[in-house]
């Protein structure tokens, strides 16, 4: 079985500034992929970055980048420049075998 | 992006009823689709694997005869949620993977089912 894990169920932080989401992450695979979604409040679910298992670069995304670390089954995401629509549910999720499987989620509010 | 459409976006039954939830995958084929329950302020839980042309993959707890999944062409799967009860109410959100586009899965904007 694979698992997703984030211990930071809401933050905040001012517009402009720079926050970090954690994510661990346990699997048996080999091959796998690692995903930051966002849902805003219209619940449509958005890919802000994905990272696969095989590549040691970090993955970046304009203002958004990753802290892969294999070894330790970690994956964090760092949101430079926070910006008002930012604010949202973010998801972490891990795609093996054949299946994906989200994290429980961190509320991040930016405050103007 | 591939673009995923859901229908209805909301839907209100009575206790006993069924209705029927459908995704499409609107500019590419999808040979496998995935069902997933949000309860409110929660993640996502996936419920099935939807297979084009063969029977879905149901997680463990999903009950099979209650939620029945199609997969019947290559950019339709539908969901019928059989006899709803209260309890079934809930945001239902479908995905669809193109693998010729890398692997991309894009997701549906929701189903939000009240069952009274």
């Amino acid at each position: 079985a694979q698992t997703v894990t984030q211990s930071q169920p809401e933050m905040s932080v001012q517009e402009a500034e720079t926050v970090t989401l954690s994510c661990t992450y346990d699997t048996s695979e080999n091959n796998y992929y690692l995903f930051w979604y966002k849902q805003p409040p219209s619940r449509q679910m958005i890919l802000v970055i994905r990272q696969e298992a095989y590549k040691q670069q970090n993955a970046t995304e304009n203002r958004f980048s990753v802290n892969f670390q294999k070894a330790a089954k970690s994956f964090s995401l760092k949101i430079s420049d926070s910006q008002l629509g930012d604010t949202a549910m973010y998801f972490c999720a891990l795609f093996g075998n054949e299946k994906l499987t989200f994290g429980t989620g961190t509320r991040l509010t930016i405050i103007p | 992006g591939a673009v995923v459409s859901q229908h209805p976006s909301r839907v209100i039954c009575k206790s006993g009823t069924s209705v029927k939830i459908e995704c499409r995958s609107l500019d590419f084929q999808a040979t496998t689709m995935f069902w997933y329950r949000q309860f409110p302020k929660q993640s996502l839980m996936l419920m099935a694997t939807s297979n084009e042309g063969s029977k879905a993959t149901y997680e463990q707890g999903v009950e099979k005869d209650k939620f029945l999944i199609n997969h019947a062409s290559l950019t339709l799967s539908t969901l019928t949620v059989t006899s709803a009860h209260p309890e079934d109410s809930s945001f239902y959100i479908c995905s669809a993977i193109d693998w010729t586009g890398g692997g991309e899965q894009y997701f549906g904007p929701g189903t939000r089912l009240t069952v009274t």
